[in-house]
């Protein structure tokens, strides 16, 4: 039950894009296209921004973007906005015994 | 409107035990998942544990194993977690989550605002 590998941070300035990668292995990340990624702001609830690795829930901005290749999820944001600023997580499903693995989480800085 | 409150979080000693509540409205509970993530003050997000929409598949992590226990009652729309042997590493807020599907897929939609739980003496 190792968590998934992200960058502990990353940073752009508005209007650029950015990309948090998310690292697994063979048994979650590789295994299953059951990769969500979760938005919180300080003292925040988690917001799911992508799920089943590319979609989309309503009302999520279009600038979000979602991608597995291997055994790597990746997020990318588009046109960054200061409103971006958070921190952000990736979650695999592992298998039925123990179901959810999350990344350590990445801070996005919009500089 | 979905809305997911949690509750039974607060102040106890090593060793004790406690029991979360969560109250679910807005959906068809019995037709979800649900879930208990946690965060440690300062630090990211840990999956607990998970139950399907029946009680049929139940998981846990392997850092609560044994000393936590999941259930629910449909017929109440409420997800509990039943804390024992609490160490003071679990201390944190506890999240309630409701999954996408009926067997856990690890796809958490709705998150409630969480309840405090602090192990110390």
């Amino acid at each position: 039950q190792s968590a998934l590998t992200q960058p502990a941070s990353v940073s752009g300035s508005p209007g650029q894009s950015i990309t948090i990668s998310c690292t697994g292995t063979s048994s979650d990340v590789g295994s299953y296209n059951l990769v969500s990624w979760y938005q919180q702001h300080p003292g925040k609830a988690p917001k799911l921004m992508i799920y089943e690795g590319s979609k989309r829930p309503s009302g999520v901005s279009n600038r979000f973007s979602g991608s597995k290749s291997g055994n790597t999820a990746s997020l990318t944001i588009s046109g960054l906005q200061a409103e971006d600023e958070a921190d952000y997580y990736c979650c695999s499903y592992a298998g039925s015994s123990t179901p959810a693995v999350f990344g350590g989480g990445t801070q996005l800085t919009v500089l | 409107e979905v809305q997911l409150v949690e509750s039974g979080g607060g102040l106890v000693q090593p060793g004790r035990s406690l029991r979360l509540s969560c109250a679910a409205s807005g959906f068809t509970f019995d037709d979800y998942a649900m879930h208990w993530v946690r965060q440690a003050p300062g630090k990211g997000l840990e999956w607990v544990s998970g139950i399907s929409w029946n009680s049929g598949s139940i998981g846990y992590a392997d850092s609560v194993k044994g000393r936590f226990t999941i259930s629910r009652d449909n017929a109440k729309n409420s997800l509990y977690l039943q804390m024992n042997s609490l160490r003071a590493e679990d201390t944190a807020l506890y999240y309630c989550a409701k999954d996408m599907a009926a067997a856990a897929a690890a796809l958490f939609d709705y998150w409630g605002q969480g309840t405090l739980v602090t192990v110390s003496s």
